[in-house]
């Protein structure tokens, strides 16, 4: 969905290196995510901002930290990244309307390897 | 553990032939809903079915919701090669979590 960009698309870096993935959204939603893909595990939620002000852990976010700089970018970061770290990170968006949905909206993902 | 727990976990059929998947999940809901990823793409949403509603129709797309039973399942019928990806049932509560819940979906090869 063109309206929920990441950047880059591709990252490969070496263990130890500090990384910064950027999302950029504009459907004018609140809520934004990020989450990582491994083969056989699903999606597992990194970390949730709800609004500028409102950040949260989500279900795996030890070694990476976030920052949502404004209501349209929310950015996450390896502080020190290591091989396990290796996976398809994506970012979503969604706004929960008055009918309590949570439709999500993806950005096309960021391959990242760590070797 | 995952909250949605799609089943089978891969799937493969000849084109034209109707598609059938299914899903379980935990706890109350609010709403199910279906995704669809491409390999190596982001997920697209494709439906949506909320708690009081039962059957839900989108072009080739038919959800079933049975609250009794914690399940729901994705019929897509005349499949095409393009169907081919994986599909994702998320349940959301706007009460506990206030979020999705994913879990790890089902892989469905339309084979021409």
């Amino acid at each position: 969905d063109a309206d929920v960009t990441q950047t880059p698309r591709n990252r490969i870096t070496k263990t130890g290196k500090r990384i910064m993935l950027e999302c950029s959204q504009t459907k004018g939603h609140d809520r934004m995510y990020w989450y990582r893909q491994d083969p056989g595990l699903g999606l597992r939620l990194i970390y949730y901002s709800f609004d500028v002000k409102d950040i949260n852990k989500g279900e795996i976010s030890d070694g990476y930290s976030v920052s949502r700089q404004a209501q349209a970018k929310f950015s996450l970061s390896l502080e020190s990244a290591i091989p396990n770290q290796t996976a398809l990170y994506f970012c979503a968006t969604s706004d929960l309307d008055s009918g309590s949905t949570d439709t999500q909206y993806f950005g096309p993902g960021t391959r990242l390897t760590v070797l | 553990s995952q909250q949605g727990e799609e089943d089978p976990q891969a799937l493969s059929i000849q084109e034209g032939e109707n598609a059938t998947m299914n899903c379980s999940y935990k706890t109350s809901i609010n709403n199910l809903q279906w995704y669809r990823q491409n390999s190596g793409r982001g997920l697209v949403h494709l439906i949506l079915i909320r708690s009081n509603e039962r059957e839900k129709h989108s072009g080739r797309l038919r959800v079933t919701l049975d609250t009794s039973k914690k399940s729901s399942s994705l019929l897509i019928t005349a499949s095409r090669a393009a169907d081919t990806a994986s599909y994702f049932c998320p349940s959301f509560n706007a009460g506990n979590n206030r979020k999705l819940i994913w879990g790890l979906g089902t892989s469905l090869a339309v084979n021409p």
